[in-house]
């Protein structure tokens, strides 16, 4: 595997369920983000997790948590998640001091 | 609060007619300017990054350009491959980015 893998690729979860998505850099970068892309909107940042430390949470609302075990790993727990948070979920990584990052291909989620 | 405007928000070309696409930005003191391309369905990749007035950077047919208030990407006699959304972005703080909407780009053969 290279660059920023993310799992799974599509999810349907009801809205009383609890699921996760994954993320992985094979980069040996060591900052990871979260990012919601809706349609017709710009990418909204979530969180950002330096050196396993989360140094950015954008009022996020408490249905999403984050958890970043390593820097090679991010997830992101979902619960009594809304309709209106069906959109694609993409996982990102930079070096702390190379503010260049890269992407995966996302998780596209849909609530139902 | 730094905001990124990108213009045109759709644009659509016959192959081989170049054009340029618009990033215009507020921010107190920039520190990066990013240009990513996405295709439908998958993440953006990484094409560009900007630090100060005047820089340009070149990759095959795309050339982007940084004034003090907006960026260009120029494309030149784009190809039907180079259709996707092209994303600007701005660093704002530390570790943050601030992203346009987008300009999506379609090219006809």
């Amino acid at each position: 595997e290279t660059g920023v893998t993310q799992t799974p690729r599509h999810l349907v979860m009801g809205m009383t369920n609890k699921k996760s998505l994954k993320c992985e850099q094979h980069l040996g970068h060591n900052a990871m983000y979260w990012y919601k892309q809706s349609a017709k909107k710009p990418l909204e940042l979530m969180f950002v997790y330096s050196l396993e430390e989360r140094v950015e949470n954008n009022s996020v609302p408490s249905r999403f948590s984050p958890e970043c075990p390593n820097s090679s790993h991010l997830f992101l727990h979902l619960h009594t998640l809304q309709p209106e948070d069906s959109a694609l979920y993409l996982c990102a990584s930079s070096q702390t001091r190379n503010y260049e990052q890269y992407f995966g291909p996302g998780t596209r989620l849909t609530v139902t | 609060e730094d905001q990124v405007t990108q213009s045109p928000e759709a644009l659509r070309l016959q192959e081989g007619e170049s054009s340029s696409l618009n990033c215009s930005y507020t921010v107190s003191g920039l520190r990066g300017l990013f240009w990513y391309r996405q295709d439908p369905g998958k993440g953006p990749e990484f094409l560009f990054t900007l630090y100060s007035a005047g820089e340009e950077k070149e990759k095959e047919r795309l050339k982007a350009t940084l004034t003090k208030k907006e960026s260009f990407l120029h494309i030149t006699a784009p190809k039907p491959e180079d259709s996707a959304t092209y994303l600007c972005a701005v660093q704002e703080g530390a570790q943050k980015l601030v992203f346009g909407q987008g300009t999506r780009l379609t090219i006809n053969p």
